[in-house]
């Protein structure tokens, strides 16, 4: 069965510094590995990676994706407020459908 | 363009109910996805459907139903609730559900509580 592993599950940091979120991975088909942000209700899409996208940027946020290692990080400089959220990483391998990990509880305290 | 909408945003139930959730999809989305969100398990892929087909459909119980309407619409139904099935139900859409060149919109969700 699919697995997706985040850590850490929880971090507090300061606003301006940088976080680093993992993510990793054991599928039998891989195809892409996804980040989203969760606020308060609806999972919002922040990044694809798949083998022809490794690498992915977006103002602040960051991510790449190792396929040897079977990994990804998100990378968040310069943090906000408005950062804090849960950061969800998930496989789109299989089938139609996500495979999600337990997600990441991101705080910035101002 | 309207994001994925769902109805209701909050539900209370009695265990032994069951209850029935809505989701309409982005305009021009044809794959319909739900999941279940709880503290503890996290976010589980509960079924897709696309042209009014089940494709896929997750580790759940026979309680736990779907369908699909000829607009794309899709309910969900939970027959003899459980207090366990307590949770936020979010629907997602995507334009044919091929998740490499089309990720997934979330709706808000339906919070579901059982008592």
């Amino acid at each position: 069965e699919d697995k997706v592993v985040q850590s850490p599950l929880s971090l507090v940091v300061h606003e301006g510094d940088t976080v680093t979120l993992n993510c990793s991975y054991e599928v039998t088909n891989f195809r892409s590995l996804l980040w989203y942000k969760q606020e308060k209700k609806a999972p919002t899409f922040l990044f694809m990676l798949t083998s022809s996208g490794i690498e992915k940027k977006s103002g602040r946020l960051s991510s790449i994706l190792d396929k040897k290692e079977l990994f990804s990080i998100l990378n968040i400089t310069a943090t906000q407020t408005g950062d804090s959220a849960i950061y969800l990483c998930a496989d789109g391998g299989s089938n139609y459908k996500l495979t999600f990990g337990k997600g990441t509880l991101l705080t910035v305290n101002p | 363009k309207a994001g994925v909408t769902q109805t209701p945003r909050y539900l209370i139930k009695t265990r032994g109910q069951q209850v029935t959730l809505s989701c309409s999809p982005i305009s021009g989305h044809r794959s319909v996805s739900w999941y279940q969100q709880t503290p503890g398990q996290g976010l589980q892929f509960l079924f897709e459907y696309f042209s009014e087909t089940q494709r896929n459909k997750g580790n759940f119980p026979g309680r736990f139903s779907g369908r699909q309407f000829s607009n794309s619409r899709s309910e969900m139904n939970v027959s003899t609730l459980e207090l366990g099935d307590s949770a936020l139900y979010l629907c997602a859409s995507s334009l044919q559900g091929n998740l490499i060149n089309s990720p997934l919109h979330f709706g808000n969700g339906t919070r579901l509580t059982v008592t």
